[in-house]
């Protein structure tokens, strides 16, 4: 099955400043989640949205992570004020059906995030 | 919280052999499913095979097949006939069924394939 796509590729920032994150479905999709990965480590969850809401978040995601649709289309991450310690790979990732909670999720190709 | 554990951080298997990656995870949940996903070095997240918890009958996928001990709660991943394109790393995933639909990951397996 078609998965998604992320933009960008990969995206260098400055310490503090705000990066936005694309993920654009193939097709009309209900759910869609965000993780991260840093380089070396496992996948952590950070977010799943559903139907325009935000249906569970990690620990992780903490105030300075925002996540919208505002397009009804293109399904954004926002981080506000970039650390060093956010530098990692972004996955987006959709569930097959949209169905329901056991969808099985398909992941985009990432966004890297370098913050100097 | 559910954990999932990957004992062998690194594995190696010669080219049409099979190999072992062992899986596993702790929970007191009775539905859920459990996944591989495969990481190539181009870091893409691609889905191997899903198992889920309420089946008795272990999920197959051409050469990949699962161990699934549902009382041990394990979930291994069985490659047989490895080829050159299976290196990558190998993560496990749990799923509640009932939850926020988020996916816990194991730390991974790396796997080499050799000729």
């Amino acid at each position: 099955e078609p998965e998604v796509t992320q933009t960008p590729s990969h995206q260098v920032t400055q310490m503090g400043q705000e990066v936005i994150l694309r993920c654009v479905p193939i097709s009309n999709h209900l759910y869609f989640y965000w993780y991260r990965q840093i380089l070396g480590q496992k996948v952590e969850f950070l977010v799943s949205f559903y139907n325009n809401e935000i249906s569970e978040k990690s620990e992780i995601f903490d105030d300075q992570f925002s996540v919208e649709r505002p397009d009804g289309s293109n399904f954004t991450l926002k981080i506000r004020s970039t650390k060093l310690e956010d530098s990692a790979m972004y996955f987006c990732a959709r569930g097959s059906s949209g169905r329901g909670v056991t969808d099985t999720q398909y992941f985009g190709p990432g966004t890297r995030l370098t913050v100097l | 919280a559910q954990t999932v554990t990957q004992s062998q951080p690194e594995m190696s298997v010669q080219e049409a052999e099979t190999v072992t990656l062992s899986c596993t995870y702790d929970t007191s949940e009775s539905n859920y499913y459990l996944f591989w996903y495969k990481q190539p070095p181009s870091r893409q997240m691609i889905l191997v095979i899903r198992q889920e918890a309420y089946k008795q009958q272990n999920a197959t996928e051409n050469r990949f097949s699962v161990n699934f001990q549902k009382a041990a709660k394990s979930f291994s991943l069985k490659i047989s006939d490895s080829q050159l394109g299976d290196t990558a790393m190998y993560f496990c995933a749990f799923m509640r069924a009932n939850s926020g639909y988020a996916l816990n990951f194991g730390k991974g397996t790396s796997l080499l394939v050799t000729p």
